[in-house]
């Protein structure tokens, strides 16, 4: 039972072009998302995250979108950068869950030059 | 300024043999936890400790047992290594409060044969 889900495994996008993380989750209980980055044999490092009381949060390049109704959120990446390539994980907590995160599978993003 | 550290690194067990992997976090943190990631299953959690002196289970585990040695320590246990225990482990902890990040170690890659 995959209460996160992030259904494209991977995702290839042209440098400067906008890059579109998503992200559906089952879980009504759920009101914190969060999605984190990670380098191959490196640990997840936080990205960026948002409440359930809000629907968009910025922060420079990077704006997480969540639509509650649909139980979908999205990662946008505007300019992407070769750096950017990576594994991105989104994950969600309810404010019961004593801090547990339950995470997606990662989507794999590769910006090329 | 390390963060969170794990040892060792990488680690190659037989079937039936017993490890300890080891995490220590220098930001004073309240909470830990342990979390495996496999291929295409993101992470998920073994189990966590809210405080020193507290451990719960998480989602997955069977096969483990955790240590909260001290408020910097948290380290988990095989005592009969399976193969299907081949995995990744990261060892994360966050200040105490909900929406707290989640600081991740660099992971331990464990074969067992």
């Amino acid at each position: 039972d995959q209460q996160v889900k992030q259904n494209s495994p991977s995702l290839s996008v042209q440098e400067g072009r906008i890059s579109i993380l998503n992200c559906d989750y089952t879980n009504s209980m759920f009101d914190y998302f969060l999605w984190y980055k990670k380098y191959p044999a490196e640990g997840p490092t936080f990205l960026i995250s948002i409440s359930s009381i809000k629907d968009k949060n910025e922060d420079g390049r990077f704006t997480v979108f969540l639509n509650k109704s649909a139980k979908h959120l999205s990662l946008h990446i505007v300019p992407s950068q070769p750096g950017d390539s990576a594994v991105y994980f989104c994950a969600a907590s309810a404010r019961q869950g004593a801090q547990k995160l339950v995470f997606g599978q990662g989507t794999r993003l590769t910006i090329n030059p | 300024n390390a963060g969170v550290t794990q040892t060792p690194k990488f680690q190659v067990l037989k079937t039936g043999q017993s490890m300890t992997l080891q995490c220590a976090q220098d930001m004073n943190h309240n909470s830990m936890y342990w979390y495996r990631q496999d291929p295409g299953m993101g992470l998920r959690l073994i189990y966590y400790s809210a405080s020193e002196g507290t451990t719960d289970k998480g989602e997955v585990p069977n096969g483990y047992n955790v240590s909260r040695l001290n408020k910097r320590e948290f380290s988990l246990r095989l005592e009969s290594a399976a193969p299907s225990q081949t995995s990744v482990y990261f060892c994360a902890s966050s200040a105490p409060g909900f929406g707290e990040t989640q600081y991740f170690g660099p992971g331990t890659r464990l074969l067992v044969l």
